[in-house]
């Protein structure tokens, strides 16, 4: 079992529709969680940590359960711009960072 | 300085020859992690350094792939004998804590091997 599973896609999301996927992490003690954004042929950039009671960053919203050990990201009212990679990121308790391979998000006029 | 920075930002190379690439990490950022990506594929792992020292680089594909870390800044990864399967972007991040706090990453340095 990988150590950070995505759905790999892509999901097709109409203009303004929302749409959220999960990622599952098999390191029980992981302490830090995040989700990054790639672009097409770019690095990786923070979009937002992810915090044990939930947090919400405009018309993005992270959630965390650790009791079935995955972390979720919701984009409301999609933009074009919206479309990216998205990545989960574990980090177990003073270890590596732990990428999952990615979600990759269409949104479509 | 502000960001990572990575060099160089491009490299063509011919099979069988040796490449240094460079990872200045963000000033006072203890871990650093390299990774490398192929075209439309995901994030792979090559090693992570805790200030000068590697607890894990397990990542490395092979013994052609080598990386230090000098001053618990500056690190060069050193692939030697370059295949063409090694073409890909390569990838540094920087953290300040690696236990808690997000990475940032480079712009990456593109590596083709003709």
């Amino acid at each position: 079992r990988k150590e950070v599973e995505q759905d790999p896609g892509p999901f097709n999301v109409p203009e303004g529709a929302t749409v959220a996927f999960n990622c599952t992490y098999s390191n029980s003690a992981s302490q830090s969680f995040f989700w990054y954004r790639q672009d097409c042929r770019k690095e990786p950039k923070l979009l937002m940590s992810v915090y044990s009671s939930g947090n919400e960053d405009g018309r993005f919203t992270a959630q965390l359960n650790r009791a079935s050990q995955y972390i979720s990201l919701l984009i409301r009212d999609s933009k074009l711009s919206d479309s990216a990679t998205y990545l989960c990121v574990v980090n177990p308790t003073g270890g590596k960072l732990q990428f999952g391979a990615g979600t990759q998000v269409v949104v479509t006029p | 300085g502000a960001g990572v920075s990575q060099s160089p930002s491009n490299k063509v190379t011919e099979k069988g020859k040796d490449v240094e690439l460079r990872c200045d990490p963000i000033s006072g950022h203890t871990a650093l992690y390299w990774y490398r990506q192929s075209l439309g594929q995901g994030l792979e792992f090559l090693i992570y350094f805790q200030g000068n020292s590697a607890p894990d680089k397990s990542g490395l594909p092979s013994d052609r792939f080598s990386a230090e870390r000098t001053g618990g800044s500056v690190s060069t990864l050193t692939i030697q004998r370059t295949q063409q399967e090694d073409s890909a972007v390569y990838l540094c991040a920087s953290s300040q804590d690696p236990g808690t706090t997000e990475a940032f990453f480079g712009q990456g340095t593109r590596l083709t091997v003709v």
